[in-house]
C-alpha cells in the first residue's frame, strides 16, 4: 500500500530536549516537505527537499532542521525544542514534475505528529 | 498562487449531493485548481484536480466555470464520513513553482444523517 508513515504520532518533551521526528514513503517520491498546522493559522512549510541531499527552507524554519540522506526517508528535527513548537505536523511527499513538462502532482500526506512541548 | 474564497461552513444530507463552491477570480491560465480535504487532524487528503475541463474520479466531480474564475466541487453521495474541511487551493505546477501548498481557511461540510 501506497503510504507516508510518521513516527512517533504524539509525543510530549520538555524544553530542550532534543527530539527527531521520522517521516518515511514508499512511492519512491522525489520531493519530500514538512508542514505544521496551528489554529487559525492553516498548513505552514517548514522544510523541503527535492531530491536526495537536496533541501531548502519553508515559510518557518527557525529552530527546526531536516536532513535527507535516502530517497524514503526526511526526517525532522528539534535541537532545543520550545513551547511555541508544539503543534501537529505533517509529512507529505510527491513526485516532482519533470523539468519540460507542466503537469499536475499530487502529495500524499503521513497521519500527523501531535507535539507538546512543555 | 492566487487566492481562492470558500464559504466556511455547510450542512449536506448523507446520500444526497453535496456541491461545494470556490471563487477564484484572479486565476492565471497556468494554475491548476486543486481539492484536498482533512477529516479532524487526519493528514490532507488529495481529492481531484483541473485546469480547464470538468474532472471526474471515484471521489468526486470538479466543475470549473468557462472563464475558470470559479469551481464547484460536487461530492455525488455524500456519507458520514465525508464530514470534513475542504480546501480548493489554486497553484501553478511545475519545478520553478515548486510543491508547497497553501491551505486556506477551507469549508467545514458536516454530513447529516
Amino acid at each position: 500500500e501506497a503510504q507516508v508513515t510518521q513516527n512517533p504520532r504524539y509525543l510530549i518533551t520538555v524544553t530542550g530536549k532534543k527530539l527527531t521526528v521520522t517521516c518515511s514513503q514508499n512511492m519512491n517520491h522525489e520531493y519530500m516537505s514538512w508542514y505544521r498546522q496551528d489554529p487559525g493559522l492553516g498548513l505552514r512549510q517548514i522544510y523541503y527537499s527535492m531530491n536526495v541531499e537536496v533541501t531548502d527552507k519553508g515559510d518557518v524554519p527557525e529552530g527546526y532542521k531536516v536532513s535527507r540522506k535516502e530517497k524514503r526517508n526526511f526526517p525532522l528535527i528539534l535541537e532545543s525544542p520550545s513551547p511555541n513548537q508544539t503543534s501537529l505536523y505533517f509529512c507529505a511527499s510527491s513526485l516532482w514534475a519533470p523539468r519540460d513538462r507542466v503537469g499536475p502532482d499530487t502529495q500524499y500526506f503521513g497521519p500527523g505528529t501531535r507535539l507538546t512541548v512543555l | 498562487d492566487a487566492k481562492t474564497t470558500q464559504p466556511p461552513s455547510m450542512d449536506c444530507a448523507e446520500g444526497r449531493a453535496a456541491n461545494l463552491p470556490c471563487n477564484h477570480s484572479t486565476i492565471s491560465g497556468n494554475e491548476y485548481v486543486y481539492w484536498y480535504r482533512q477529516i479532524h487532524s487526519q493528514g490532507p487528503q488529495y481529492i481531484i484536480h483541473g485546469l480547464k475541463n470538468n474532472e471526474t474520479n471515484e471521489m468526486a466531480s470538479l466543475i470549473i466555470t468557462e472563464d475558470r474564475k470559479s469551481s464547484t466541487l460536487i461530492l455525488p453521495h455524500a456519507t458520514l464520513r465525508d464530514t470534513a474541511v475542504y480546501y480548493c487551493i489554486v497553484r501553478v505546477v511545475g519545478r520553478a513553482a515548486g510543491n508547497k501548498l497553501t491551505f486556506g481557511g477551507g469549508t467545514r461540510v458536516l454530513v447529516k444523517p
